[in-house]
């Protein structure tokens, strides 16, 4: 299968809860970024991961946290969520360390944080 | 003052017209990429862009590496482009800009 596949589409969760998304890489594709965009703003980057080994890291507090498999696929974590953390979050891979290579996004994943 | 700027923020546009999307960055960038979100959230990759210029279909994209800045240009526009367009400088990361929202009318 071709493409980014991120689960799940639509999430609801309350303040104080904690949540894992996951993301499907491209085939052939060793590195996958993270991203929050919030409503009506650009996205953000969170973190990004490369042969399994976090490579970078944007802004975000330690309890947004990952993993990368050695299928490539990935989670992204988020403990004690706060209401601010309602967001679509983004997951795109590409095929090398992250400079000057085509990026593959998902669809998303919208969560709700009551 | 944000590193990835998009200018027009919104934009109307009738049917057939020639449309231009810029974007200004102020850090330094491997590669630019110019990326359409449709209202569903996800995203698509329409070109990544390192110097001079690409063409896909009725798309353009521009970039000048001294004056840091790209264009997105739609020739023959149609309703099913309206979507937000995002720039993004990437350098080990992605910095997108805030987007702007094309709406195309019939």
């Amino acid at each position: 299968e071709t493409g980014v596949t991120q689960s799940p589409t639509h999430l609801i969760k309350t303040r104080g809860q904690q949540v894992t998304l996951r993301c499907s890489s491209q085939s052939g594709h060793n590195t996958v970024s993270w991203y929050q965009q919030a409503l009506g703003q650009g996205p953000q980057f969170i973190f990004q991961y490369y042969r399994e080994e976090e490579n970078g890291r944007g802004n975000f507090p330690p309890r947004f946290s990952g993993l990368q498999f050695p299928n490539y696929s990935s989670e992204l974590n988020v403990n004690a969520l706060e209401l601010d953390d309602s967001a679509l979050y983004l997951c795109a891979s590409s095929p090398g360390g992250g400079l000057n290579y085509g990026y593959t996004f998902g669809s998303g994943t919208r969560l709700t944080v009551v | 003052k944000n590193e990835v700027e998009q200018s027009p923020q919104n934009l109307t546009a009738q049917e057939g017209e020639f449309i231009t999307i810029n974007c200004s960055y102020s850090v330094g960038i491997s590669a630019l990429h110019w990326l359409q979100q449709h209202p569903g959230g996800g995203i698509v990759s329409l070109f990544m862009l390192s110097s001079g210029k690409k063409k896909h279909g009725r798309l353009i994209a521009t970039i000048n590496i001294q004056e840091k800045h790209s264009s997105l240009h739609i020739t023959a526009s149609h309703p099913r482009d309206s979507a937000v367009y995002i720039c993004a400088g990437n350098n080990n990361d992605m910095r997108f800009g805030a987007g702007t929202r094309l709406t195309v009318k019939p």
